[in-house]
């Protein structure tokens, strides 16, 4: 199982450019990288996937190197709203069930 | 859409009695997974079906921990004899699984367990 390690916590200001980093130093070739977020008092939300290279939705951007050890989650423009835990998981897409949760980033944004 | 759905949404018991958790997971979606979350903490997982049956329950704390689910649907999370290091929220989640790939997991609401 690929081992996981993001911040613990981030502080950041509305209208920034919020990148969280994660490294996998042993992910698996059949490993892909997901991110969710999660509110208080909610169950988390998938927010991207992706294998290499970067990624893009209207959500977020994720960029992974090409050693695939660590992939960046950016989120453009945060607010206030987009304080909330993210948790960075890799995993096979074949074999869901290989995937944990760690202790994923606390992303506090303020006025 | 109806999402996933779980019940009761909170749950107060005493220590030592026997609580049961349902999870009603979105129509269609055959893998169902259920995770354990303590205030503060991450996800911790607890087991996963892929339609009735568990491939995996190396995540279940303790023998006092089962699941099950039937029709490939619903699911039951019974904890037996429940002590107070049990409270935490437990959380339920389904994907789409087609042919040997899994999809994003959508996540219940949960249900809040306070042990007594």
């Amino acid at each position: 199982l690929a081992k996981t390690t993001q911040p613990i916590s981030m502080d950041s200001y509305e209208g920034q450019e919020v990148n969280i980093t994660c490294s996998h130093n042993n992910i698996a070739t059949n490993d892909y990288i997901t991110w969710y977020q999660q509110f208080p008092s909610q169950g988390p939300r998938f927010i991207i996937q992706g294998y290499k290279t970067k990624v893009t939705n209207e959500v977020a951007s994720l960029f992974i190197p090409a050693d695939r050890k660590s992939s960046t989650l950016s989120l453009p423009r945060v607010s206030l709203s987009d304080t909330a835990v993210y948790y960075c998981l890799v995993g096979e897409l074949y074999n869901n069930n290989d995937m944990r949760f760690g202790a994923g980033t606390r992303l506090t944004v303020k006025p | 859409g109806a999402g996933v759905s779980q019940s009761p949404s909170n749950k107060v018991t005493e220590k030592g009695k026997d609580v049961e958790l349902r999870c009603d997971p979105i129509s269609g979606h055959t893998a169902l997974y259920w995770y354990r979350q303590s205030l503060g903490q991450g996800l911790e997982f607890l087991i996963y079906f892929q339609g009735n049956s568990a491939p995996d329950k190396s995540g279940l704390p303790s023998d006092r921990f089962s699941a099950e689910r039937t029709g490939g649907s619903v699911s039951t999370l019974t904890i037996q004899r429940t002590q107070q290091e049990d409270s935490a929220v437990y959380l339920c989640a389904s994907s789409i699984r087609q042919g040997a790939r899994s999809y994003e997991q959508y996540f219940g609401p949960g249900t809040r367990l306070t042990v007594t």
